[in-house]
């Protein structure tokens, strides 16, 4: 079973943050928080991940609470090739991945 | 482009015929996981590889499905007996384990599969 709670949808104006959070509250102490997403039609795209410190590439933010109970992806300037379906995951590195339903970021123009 | 490649990229087949998918990771990775997807849900665990050691295999995995990976690099998936059911988008992963900083793995295009 999935570990992560996540919303089902979000919209988010185009040129804004768009910020999606990701409840984790049973997270093992070895466990990170990884983060993906889905375009249509396409395999997952993988965006970021952390185990306690704040993260970011360059494609976007991930912020982790001090009890990393919970977490959250940051897309600092979306763009409508940023609607997908984001995935928060947890687990140990390299072991099999367990995708909840994830969070439908629509973009608006 | 040295990302996951996976082969073919569709497939319909009839009820009841033999399918096999190949998957190419990124070089010198050394684990290799499937994944299945239906409509609507999110990619669903099947098996992983460590380098040729199948090392975890879902109870999704059922015994008309085997999945190999002879050398270490490429591997494939063959389903027997197809049925309706099967019909899924069919998802490799590769990644690189070092232990040290959390392995991500990383996702090729997937097969589609339609089984009539």
């Amino acid at each position: 079973d999935a570990k992560t709670t996540q919303p089902p949808s979000m919209d988010c104006a185009e040129g804004r943050a768009a910020n999606l959070p990701c409840n984790h509250s049973t997270i093992s102490g070895n466990e990170y928080v990884y983060w993906y997403r889905q375009i249509h039609s396409q395999g997952p795209q993988y965006i970021i991940h952390g185990l306690k410190n704040n993260e970011t590439n360059e494609m976007a933010s991930l912020i982790i609470t001090e009890d990393r109970k919970s977490s959250t992806l940051i897309l600092p300037h979306a763009t409508l090739r940023d609607t997908a379906v984001y995935y928060c995951i947890v687990g140990v590195g390299g072991e099999k991945l367990t995708f909840g339903t994830g969070t439908r970021l629509t973009i608006i123009p | 482009d040295t990302g996951v490649s996976q082969d073919p990229r569709h497939k319909i087949t009839k009820r009841g015929q033999n399918v096999t998918f190949r998957c190419d990771p990124i070089s010198e990775h050394n684990r290799l996981y499937w994944y299945r997807q239906t409509l609507g849900q999110g990619p669903e665990f099947l098996t992983y590889f460590q380098n040729e050691a199948q090392l975890e295999k879902s109870r999704l995995l059922s015994d008309r499905f085997s999945a190999e990976r002879p050398k270490g690099s490429f591997s494939t998936l063959e389903i027997q007996r197809t049925e309706q059911g099967d019909s899924a988008m069919y998802l490799c992963a590769s990644s690189l384990i070092t232990l040290q900083a959390g392995d991500e793995q990383f996702f090729g295009p997937g097969t589609r599969l339609t089984v009539l």
